[in-house]
């Protein structure tokens, strides 16, 4: 168990849909990073937050969005759904603001959502 | 890119044998390295890091070597256990291009009893 939760562990939806995927990250961890994996693409950096503001960016689609709450948890919002949306998608947690820190990613579960 | 969902390469070895796992990694300015590991149903789990400035980085059982003149990375896991078995990727972080997040293609070992 890596501390880092994640909800719901399932979803299902229909294209155009709009849902929300939450997480938690361990206790005393300010950085929340997350990532889709889809099977045509492997494991994909979508975007990082630390403290509440964010900190990085990677290939993260417009209809996507997220934000870190001040308790630290954090929601990525997925929106207007499509069939190639469907995925893990793993939230990840970690100490320092900085991916190049020396610094380790405690991963999440995942949240396994498909889209009909 | 390959995703432990797809065809991957595939490694299999005896228990007890050593594995080497290699990764090709694409960005000549990315600094940092990292291993992870991924077994079934679960999230990725970190094995190992290593920073550009060296070439060799040890752990408990693992080890990881860094070629920048070819962009090569590998890992290599020492006495490897059925616990072992799982799917293994690396990533590559370019501090100098803003934390940018690059994830090799896995490769699949599977450790036989």
């Amino acid at each position: 168990d890596s501390g880092v939760t994640q909800t719901p562990k399932h979803l299902i939806t229909a294209t155009g849909q709009r849902v929300t995927l939450r997480c938690s990250p361990r206790s005393g961890d300010l950085s929340v990073y997350w990532y889709q994996q889809s099977l045509d693409q492997g494991l994909q950096f979508l975007i990082q937050y630390y403290n509440g503001e964010e900190r990085a960016k990677g290939n993260i689609l417009e209809r996507f969005s997220a934000q870190q709450f001040p308790d630290l948890h954090s929601e990525l919002n997925l929106s207007s759904l499509e069939l190639g949306d469907s995925a893990l998608y793993f939230c990840a947690s970690s100490v320092a603001a900085s991916a190049s820190s020396y610094n380790e990613q405690f991963f999440g579960p995942g949240t396994r959502l498909t889209v009909l | 890119g390959e995703s432990v969902g797809l065809h991957l390469p595939t490694l299999s070895v005896q228990e007890g044998d050593n594995s080497i796992i290699n990764c090709a990694y694409s960005n000549s300015a990315s600094d940092y390295f990292i291993w992870y590991k991924q077994e079934s149903g679960k999230g990725p789990q970190f094995i190992i890091d290593i920073r550009s400035n060296m070439d060799k980085r040890q752990g408990q059982r693992v080890t990881v070597l860094l070629n920048k003149t070819v962009k090569h990375l590998s890992l290599q896991i020492a006495a490897t256990q059925p616990g072992d078995s799982a799917v293994y990727f690396c990533a590559e972080i370019s501090a100098y291009n803003n934390n940018d997040m690059r994830f090799g293609a896995g490769t699949r070992l599977t450790v036989k009893p």
